[in-house]
């Protein structure tokens, strides 16, 4: 069964940081990738989506890795601003449906 | 274009009672998912509609839920008999590209308390 896990939980950066979020899954068979944004009593927004053939994907300046050998995937965010303040999904499709399984998500404040 | 939608953006009901949820998914997306998001569980899902073909119900956690995709279009979700454990926020997704490239779009979700 496949397993999705974010570190940190939380994270609170100052205006102007570059940061990492982490995502790590346990069944490297995948079709893809994805990183989702949430805004509190919001649904999800799709950020970037990176096809198991790829190692990275960029959307102003957001920039994703994935390294399916070792199971892990990065969120880059750079010169961070108080509008990126929400929490933030990855999930990978797996499963009978191609269901997506979510990770617990990192909540990320962005102090002014 | 137009999003996912779902209705209604809350509900609040009493224990026992049932209750409906609707999406309406992007206009020709062919697969349709529900989610469901609770504070102690994260994202689980649900139950998941292909075209015409028979739905796949395997994350459904009790026989009081069930769902129905008319016309290939909109799904309604239903609770029979709700708990408490039920309340949570019930999410759409859908989407139309397989493979590699398949993305899922989600909805606004429905927030459920029962009490």
């Amino acid at each position: 069964k496949q397993e999705v896990t974010q570190i940190p939980a939380a994270l609170s950066v100052p205006e102007g940081e570059n940061l990492v979020l982490n995502c790590s899954f346990t069944d490297s068979a995948i079709y893809n990738l994805q990183w989702f944004r949430q805004d509190p009593g919001k649904g999800l927004t799709s950020l970037l989506l990176i096809q198991s053939s790829q190692r990275e994907q960029t959307s102003g300046r957001l920039n994703a890795s994935l390294d399916k050998s070792s199971g892990r995937s990065t969120l880059y965010i750079a010169a961070s601003q108080p509008g990126d303040s929400a929490t933030y999904l990855c999930a990978v499709p797996g499963g009978s449906a191609r269901q997506l399984t979510f990770g617990s998500g990192t909540q990320l404040t962005v102090l002014p | 274009g137009a999003g996912v939608s779902q209705s209604p953006s809350n509900k609040v009901t009493e224990k026992g009672k049932d209750v409906e949820l609707r999406c309406d998914p992007i206009s020709g997306h062919t697969a349709l998912y529900w989610y469901r998001q609770s504070l102690g569980q994260g994202l689980e899902f649900l139950i998941y509609f292909q075209g015409n073909s028979a739905p796949d119900k395997s994350g459904l956690p009790s026989d009081r839920f069930s769902a129905e995709r008319t016309g290939g279009s909109v799904s309604t979700l239903t609770i029979q008999r709700t708990q408490q454990e039920d309340s949570a926020v019930y999410l759409c997704a859908s989407s139309s590209v397989r493979g590699p490239q398949e993305t899922q779009y989600f909805g606004p979700g429905t927030r459920l308390l029962v009490l």
